[in-house]
């Protein structure tokens, strides 16, 4: 079964309206976080934003909110006043567990959605 | 800039061939993540290091195999390629991030097999 599922393959958005890029997720574990990555047509995975599961609030970082439902198991990406740099593939991942031992090492592997591409026009 | 780096940017071979990918985490970064991009199989994490040491393992397969350095620098090792290999890998290391630690991406290094 999928872990992560972005159902959306492609996204039109116009410049400087919002767009929300789908995400769910599957897991038994308690402890887990939500990632966004953007991955512009040059290739380089650029960190959005992080959603724990025990955090209250929906995170936010400028422009990006995540739009967290944990009884749905959705974590979906709302980007506001898109522009024209905004235009990539975004990826939805998640790390289940806490990220480190009780030594402070770290660990948690990435599982990764299938990716969404978004297409901002002028 | 992530601070992780990869080298290198490109690399074409043939099949049959061994080649070495290198990564060095950011500075102070103890733990190297290896992810392999194909249109096949999407991004799918592959093995990872925390100060030498083997943590944590994916589909990653035996032709394939990878060691951190003291230094902290990795180096991902693919032999006997074929042309189902050739695809983006990357390498990211962790931070700490709000109370977790995060991984953040190098530039990758885009292989193909010919």
């Amino acid at each position: 079964a999928q872990k992560i599922t972005q159902t959306q393959p492609g996204m039109f958005v116009q410049e400087k309206e919002a767009v929300t890029l789908d995400c769910t997720y599957d897991t038994s574990d308690p402890s887990y976080g939500l990632f966004w990555y953007k991955q512009p047509s040059s290739g380089e995975m650029i960190f959005l934003i992080y959603q724990g599961s025990y955090d209250q609030q929906n995170a936010t970082e400028g422009r990006y909110s995540l739009n967290f439902q944990k009884a749905r198991k959705s974590a979906n990406l709302v980007i506001s006043a898109s522009q024209l740099g905004d235009s990539a593939m975004y990826f939805c991942a998640m790390r289940e567990g806490r990220g480190k031992n009780a030594g402070g090492t770290s660990y948690g592997k990435l599982t990764f959605g299938q990716g969404t591409i978004l297409t901002v026009h002028p | 800039d992530s601070g992780v780096t990869q080298t290198p940017k490109h690399l074409i071979t043939a099949t049959g061939q061994r080649v070495t990918l290198r990564c060095s985490p950011r500075s102070g970064d103890l733990s190297v993540y290896w992810y392999q991009q194909s249109l096949d199989q999407g991004l799918q994490f592959l093995i990872q290091y925390y100060n030498g040491e083997e943590r944590a393992k994916g589909n990653i397969l035996e032709r394939f195999s990878a060691q951190q350095f003291p230094d902290l620098h990795s180096e991902l090792n693919l032999s006997s390629l074929e042309l189902g290999d050739s695809a983006l890998y990357f390498c990211a290391s962790s931070v700490h991030y709000r109370g977790t630690y995060e991984q953040y991406f190098g530039p990758g290094t885009r292989l193909t097999v010919t």
